[in-house]
C-alpha cells in the first residue's frame, strides 16, 4: 500500500512568489490535514479537509489556502510568499475512526529567499 | 489556546540509558494524547493515550497518560542509536484529523 506522497520534496522561492503543493493521501482515506513545521514554533495545523470540504482551519492568514480533489488528492497554496514562511510542510492523511493514527508525507521543504 | 508543552527540548544520552520523556497539555475538548517519532522528515506513530494510568508498551518504549495531572510520559529503555529523533506529542480535541495540537518536540540524541 503507497504511503501519502508529496510533490515537491524541495523548492525555493522568492518573496512575493507564490507556490502550491501537492499531496496524494493513502488510498482509501479522505481526510487530509496540512501542518507547517518550523523549528520555532513546530508543528502547527493549517487545515483539513474530508471529501473536498474544509472542516477545520488553524490560525494561518488569508495567504494559506488549499482544496481537495474527489479523488481526495489536495493542494495547498501559499500566495505573496513571506521569509517566514520558508518551513518544511507536511501532509498527513487519515483514515476514519478513533485511533488518532494520523500517516504523514516526507513533506515539501520550502525555501523563501 | 490549547497548549502542548514538551521538556527536556533536547537530550543527549549514552546508548543503554533510559530516557523519561514530558508532555503536558492543556486542551479544551481533550480526547487523546499521541506520541511520534521523526526520525528524518515524515513523523511516524508511536503511541496513543487515552486513559489515565494504562500503560502502552512497544519493545523498549512505554507511555503512560494522567488526566488528573495533565501529562504524559514516553520512556525509552535500553536506549540504541537507532532512537535518536525528534520525539513529538500531540493533543486530539476533535478526533484524528481535525488539528493536532503538537508540542515542539524533544530532539533526542543517542551517542554510542
Amino acid at each position: 500500500k503507497a504511503g501519502v506522497t508529496q510533490t515537491p520534496r524541495y523548492l525555493i522561492k522568492t518573496r512575493g512568489q507564490q507556490v502550491t503543493l501537492s499531496c496524494s493521501p493513502i488510498s482509501g482515506h479522505r481526510s487530509v490535514s496540512w501542518y507547517q513545521q518550523t523549528p520555532g514554533q513546530g508543528l502547527q495545523f493549517l487545515f483539513e479537509y474530508f471529501s473536498e470540504t474544509q472542516r477545520n482551519k488553524g490560525n494561518f492568514p488569508g495567504r494559506f489556502s488549499g482544496r481537495q480533489f474527489s479523488n481526495s488528492r489536495s493542494e495547498m497554496n501559499v500566495s505573496t510568499l513571506e521569509l517566514g514562511d520558508s518551513a518544511l510542510y507536511l501532509c498527513a492523511s487519515f483514515p476514519g475512526g478513533n485511533t488518532g493514527e494520523l500517516f504523514f508525507g516526507e513533506g515539501s521543504r520550502l525555501t523563501v529567499l | 489556546e490549547d497548549k502542548v508543552v514538551q521538556s527536556p527540548l533536547s537530550l543527549v544520552v549514552h546508548e543503554g540509558d533510559t530516557v523519561t520523556l514530558n508532555c503536558s497539555y492543556e486542551v479544551t475538548n481533550f480526547r487523546s494524547l499521541l506520541w511520534y517519532k521523526q526520525e528524518k522528515k515524515a513523523p511516524t506513530f508511536l503511541f496513543m493515550l487515552t486513559s489515565s494510568g494504562i500503560e502502552k508498551k512497544s519493545g523498549r518504549l512505554s507511555s503512560i497518560l494522567d488526566k488528573k495531572e495533565l501529562f504524559s510520559i514516553l520512556n525509552i529503555t535500553a536506549t540504541q542509536t537507532g532512537d535518536s529523533a525528534i520525539y513529538l506529542c500531540a493533543a486530539d480535541s476533535g478526533g484524528g484529523a481535525d488539528g493536532l495540537t503538537f508540542g515542539k518536540g524533544t530532539h533526542l540524541i543517542i551517542q554510542p
